[in-house]
């Protein structure tokens, strides 16, 4: 089945640095991969998402990469803010519905 | 307004006891899930149903079960047997016909003394 690894376990950056969170996937059919964050003690929300035919996609200061030979993604926050800490999962997604998310990262973002 | 609804949000509860954990949807997604999340282990799958009475285990499916008689709810139990229940535990829930985000609940925590 599917297998997503994600680093850096922990991120510390300084406000107004660039974060970068990378996953890997092992299932070539994987065709969705979103990005959640879960801020402490609340639910996971999406932030992002990108589909295997798009390399790009950007949101404001938050954008997504993927590389679909090297079978890698990444998620891009440019000018942290404080309130960009939060753990933040990856996902890959093989079949229609069955999403595999990362391990997550938590990331620090100091003032 | 339209949401996934978890109950209750903490609870405790002595080693052996079953314990059922609530999942209400108004979203009418025909797709709900279980998930497992632990520090540093990210969210790993339980149980999930695409379709009322019908459901599948996930990865770590051993100590709990799971019915769908209803399209709106997807109750899971903790039972004696799972080992280690202490968790946090989020439900979610995915259109078919929908973008393919996945919305989850508030999320329950149970605490086993």
């Amino acid at each position: 089945g599917e297998n997503v690894e994600q680093h850096p376990s922990t991120l510390s950056v300084q406000e107004g640095d660039s974060a970068v969170i990378k996953c890997t996937y092992s299932d070539s059919a994987s065709n969705y991969f979103p990005w959640y964050k879960q801020e402490l003690g609340k639910r996971p929300q999406l932030i992002i998402d990108i589909r295997s035919n798009v390399g790009e996609k950007k949101d404001q200061r938050i954008a997504v990469t993927l590389n679909k030979t090297a079978k890698h993604f990444s998620l891009h926050i440019t000018e942290t803010q404080p309130e960009d800490s939060a753990v933040y999962f990856c996902a890959a997604r093989p079949g229609f519905q069955k999403l595999v998310f990362g391990t997550g990262t938590r990331l620090l973002v100091s003032p | 307004d339209g949401g996934i609804t978890q109950s209750p949000k903490y609870l405790f509860r002595k080693e052996g006891q079953n314990v059922t954990l609530s999942c209400e949807q108004n979203l009418n997604h025909d797709a709900m899930y279980w998930y497992r999340q632990d520090p540093g282990q990210g969210l790993r799958l339980i149980y999930y149903s695409q379709i009322v009475n019908d459901f599948q285990k996930g990865d770590i499916a051993e100590g709990y079960s799971v019915s769908r008689e209803k399209k709106e709810s997807f109750p899971l139990t903790v039972t004696s047997a799972q080992k280690n229940p202490t968790a946090f535990y989020l439900c979610a829930s995915i259109s078919e016909y929908g973008t393919g985000e996945l919305f989850f609940g508030e999320g329950s925590r149970l605490t086993v003394l």
